[in-house]
């Protein structure tokens, strides 16, 4: 299957500050992808949907200024959450889904990035 | 997009078979019933998908009745590494491939 590669799986960073994650797809050539964020105990909710060579697409609530979702490339999208406060402490996790005419297919999902914010 | 329902959380033992249940009432004609796994700290995994009747693959079983307003996801002879977080989803390529995540269940297998 296809593979999806996330980079930092980790990262603290002070408030305030900006942290990239990054997207990339290995073995395939993505024109969508999405984001995720998953706060303990809970399930994934949907952030953004990347569209490369042209702006996200933000779900209702996540503020577009604030995660910045960069898809210049068919291999590559990044996360940028800035001015990042506690409260943005979460499990971001990105996601690829190929298209098949006639059928629902499987998801492609990154390790996904722990970002600690203190 | 069909909300899905299913239990938070089960316990089962090494060897048993774990059958967790999902409702889907709202399904549409075009939506497929898909299954993911998600350990802690990991994104999730495909685990098995299904339109009608039975499914099975390697790793799991899937029944989904004549009305397709349920499905059951069934791992046989689970081992301590099968606790996770499993979750159902219902849809197609018409929602856009956007995938909405329920509560999902919170399998635990003992010893």
């Amino acid at each position: 299957g296809a593979v999806v590669s996330q980079h930092p799986s980790r990262v603290i960073c002070k408030s305030g500050t900006s942290v990239k994650i990054e997207c990339r797809s290995l073995d395939f050539q993505a024109t969508t992808m999405f984001w995720y964020r998953q706060f303990p105990k809970q399930s994934l909710m949907l952030m953004a949907t990347s569209n490369e060579g042209s702006k996200a697409t933000y779900e209702q609530g996540v503020e577009k200024d604030k995660f910045l979702i960069n898809h210049a490339s068919l291999t590559l999208s990044t996360l940028t959450v800035t001015s990042a406060h506690p409260e943005d402490s979460s499990f971001y996790i990105c996601s690829y889904k190929s298209h098949n005419r006639g059928q629902d297919t499987e998801a492609f999902f990154g390790q996904g990035t722990r970002l600690t914010v203190v | 997009l069909a909300k899905t329902t299913q239990p938070i959380s089960m316990d089962s033992y090494e060897g048993q078979e774990v059958n967790i249940t999902c409702s889907h009432n709202n399904i549409a004609t075009n939506d497929y019933i898909t299954w993911y796994q998600q350990f802690p700290s990991q994104g999730p995994r495909f685990i098995i998908q299904g339109y009608k009747t039975k499914v099975t693959n390697e790793v799991a079983s899937l029944f989904i009745p004549a009305d397709r307003k349920s499905s059951t996801l069934s791992l046989p002879r689970v081992s301590l590494s099968d606790t996770a977080v499993y979750y159902c989803l219902v849809g197609d390529e018409a929602a856009g491939n956007k995938l909405t995540f329920g509560g999902g269940t919170r399998v635990l297998v003992k010893p």
